[in-house]
Formats: structure tokens, sequence, C-alpha cells
């Protein structure tokens, strides 16, 4: 069964720092991992999707990371601000479903 | 682009009445799904439809009737609300789920009293 983790579920950091958000999967055999910002009372926005044989994909800021064989993906967000400040999610196809991680609140600090 | 529509925004139900939730998406996508959110469970998948003419159950299907009435839609009905049914509900869709991205709506939030 395909479980996928989030740690840690809050994070605060100050304005222009550089940070990491963790996403860890116990089952190797997927296709591709999405990464999904959701902000206060709204839907999730897609913000990278990175295959299996890609070991990284960028957006502006940010930059995700895979490693299927260890189970982790990351996401780097660079000089941070604060309207980066909602919820980050990861998730992962397993068979016709897609399986979410539970999230990371992130606060940046003005 | 609308991308993936839900309606409607908000709803209140008293215990026992029912009623449906509608999704529709303008992508052309074979994949539709329903979801629940709430504090500390994250987002649960209720039921899903991999193509046009099936849906299968998720992890909380209890509860819930799904109907994929063609590619575009795809709703979600409760029978018979329970006050554990209070949630916030996505819809979401996607292409190849080996190869693209999930798009979701901007949710149904729902009291149940």
């Amino acid at each position: 069964k395909q479980e996928v983790t989030q740690i840690p579920a809050a994070l605060s950091v100050p304005e222009g720092e550089n940070l990491v958000l963790n996403c860890s999967f116990t089952d190797s055999a997927i296709y591709n991992l999405q990464w999904f910002r959701q902000d206060p009372g709204k839907g999730l926005t897609s913000l990278l999707l990175i295959q299996s044989s890609q070991r990284e994909q960028t957006s502006g800021r940010l930059n995700a990371s895979l490693d299927k064989s260890s189970g982790r993906s990351t996401l780097y967000i660079a000089a941070s601000q604060p309207g980066d400040s909602a919820t980050y999610l990861c998730a992962v196809p397993r068979d016709d479903k897609i399986i979410f991680g539970k999230g990371t609140r992130l606060h940046i600090l003005p | 682009n609308a991308g993936v529509t839900q309606t409607p925004k908000f709803q209140v139900l008293k215990t026992g009445q029912s009623m449906t939730l509608q999704c529709a998406q303008d992508m052309n996508h074979n994949s539709m799904y329903w979801y629940r959110q709430d504090p500390g469970m994250g987002l649960r998948l209720i039921y899903y439809s991999a193509s046009e003419g099936t849906t299968d159950k998720g992890e909380v299907p209890n509860g819930y009737n799904v109907s994929r009435l063609n590619k575009r839609e795809f709703s979600l009905r409760l029978e018979s609300a329970a006050p554990s049914q209070t949630s916030v509900y996505f819809c979401a869709s996607s292409g190849l789920v080996s190869r693209t991205p999930l798009h979701f709506g901007n949710g149904t939030r729902l009291t149940v009293t």
C-alpha cells in the first residue's frame, strides 16, 4: 500500500530564507510525483510534476527533486516571500488513484 | 479556460437530507475524482472514475454515490446526509494519470447540522 508522508506538518521561516519541504513515499514504483499549493479556503494548484525518469523540475523560484530509490522528494523554495505562505502537498499516482500527503503548512515571517 | 468547475460553493443540509454535488471539466480528461478534506485528515479519496462509464470506490466511499454522466461530468450524491459528512469536497481531473497533472476545482464547503 502506498503511503505518502510530509514532515514537518508546519514550518515558519523568516522572509528571504531558502527552504526545503520534504515528501516521502513507501512504494518506489511511481510514474511521477506532483507538488501542489493550497491557500486557505481555496482549492489546490499544481506547482510541479516530476516524472519518474527525471531527477529535477524547476519553475521560477521552485525546484523539485525526486529520488525514487530512497522514496523521497524535496521542494526547494528560494528567497522565500510572505506570498509563499500556504500549505504544500505532494501526491503520487497508484493504479488509477492519486495518493496525497497531509501537507506542510508554511508561514513566511515578514 | 474554466478548467474544473464545482457547484455549489457552499451548502448547509439538515441530517437526513440529500443533495448532489456537481463537477464538470472542459479539458477532455479521462479520469475524474472526488476527495474530501478534513482538518488533520488530509485529502481522502471518496470515488474515482478512470474513464467514461466506469466508477470505483476510493478510501472513504460509505454514504456516497457517484455518476459519471459523460466524459465531462462527474457528480457526487449524498443520499442521507450525516454530520460526519461535514467537510470540504474537491473534484479533480487528469488526463493520463501516469503523465499529466491533476487539476482541482475550488471546492464545495458542506455543513450538515
